[in-house]
């Protein structure tokens, strides 16, 4: 069983739709990063949150820690949201410093 | 302000030979992580540098290695390359311990 889950692997969304991906984990982490990757390969790092809620813009991401599961959503999604979205939780007290991966959600919004 | 640069774009080699990457972390940052993106495993954490010393490491042979210079810029050493190392290879920068990461736009590199 992998660390860091996410469901679903893949998402189809028409334009508009709010669009709702997961993330659970197993590990003891001290903050969860949200990652955006477009095709090119390039990595964006949209959230990092060890507690509640933070938004930017029309991406919001919550975190609750009892339950070891996070969510990013997007409310009125467009084709440029298609990408593949990753969550990757930093290690308990990050004293390994590094990140654990989920396997991503490839996300296409058609318009 | 610059974000994290790594070169080369791309990198195209045979079996047996070495490859260099190299990445400049954002200014202010003292820790630079490196990951590995090969096609169908996802991101795999291969290193981790802070102030000049190697803190982390992930589980790659030793042919992997690298090292972090005085003004924080890394570089990573691939040895006796293989096919299977064929992959995007990524660097990540933050201010030191437990802090958000900023990705660098990824090494490509092709092993023939």
């Amino acid at each position: 069983k992998n660390e860091v889950e996410q469901s679903p692997q893949n998402l189809t969304a028409q334009e508009g739709e709010f669009i709702t991906i997961n993330c659970s984990y197993s590990v003891g982490i001290s903050a969860l990063h949200w990652l955006q990757q477009h095709p090119g390969g390039g990595i964006v790092s949209l959230f990092m949150l060890s507690s509640g809620k933070k938004k930017h813009g029309r991406l919001i991401a919550t975190i609750n820690i009892q339950e070891k599961h996070s969510s990013l959503h997007i409310t009125a999604s467009h084709p440029r949201d298609s990408a593949v979205y990753i969550c990757a939780a930093l290690n308990y007290g990050g004293s390994q410093g590094n990140l654990i991966f989920g396997k991503g959600t490839k996300l296409s919004v058609k318009p | 302000e610059a974000g994290v640069t790594q070169s080369p774009t791309h990198l195209i080699k045979t079996r047996g030979q070495q490859a260099t990457l190299r990445c400049s972390p954002i200014s202010g940052h003292t820790s630079v992580y490196w990951y590995q993106q090969a096609l169908g495993l996802g991101l795999q954490f291969l290193l981790w540098y802070d102030e000049g010393e190697e803190r982390n490491r992930g589980n790659f042979p030793p042919r992997f290695s690298g090292r972090q210079f005085p003004n924080y810029s890394s570089e990573l050493n691939v040895n006796a390359l293989e096919l299977e190392d064929s992959a995007l290879y990524l660097c990540a920068s933050s201010f030191s311990l437990g802090n958000e990461q900023f990705f660098g736009p990824g090494t490509r590199l092709t092993v023939l």
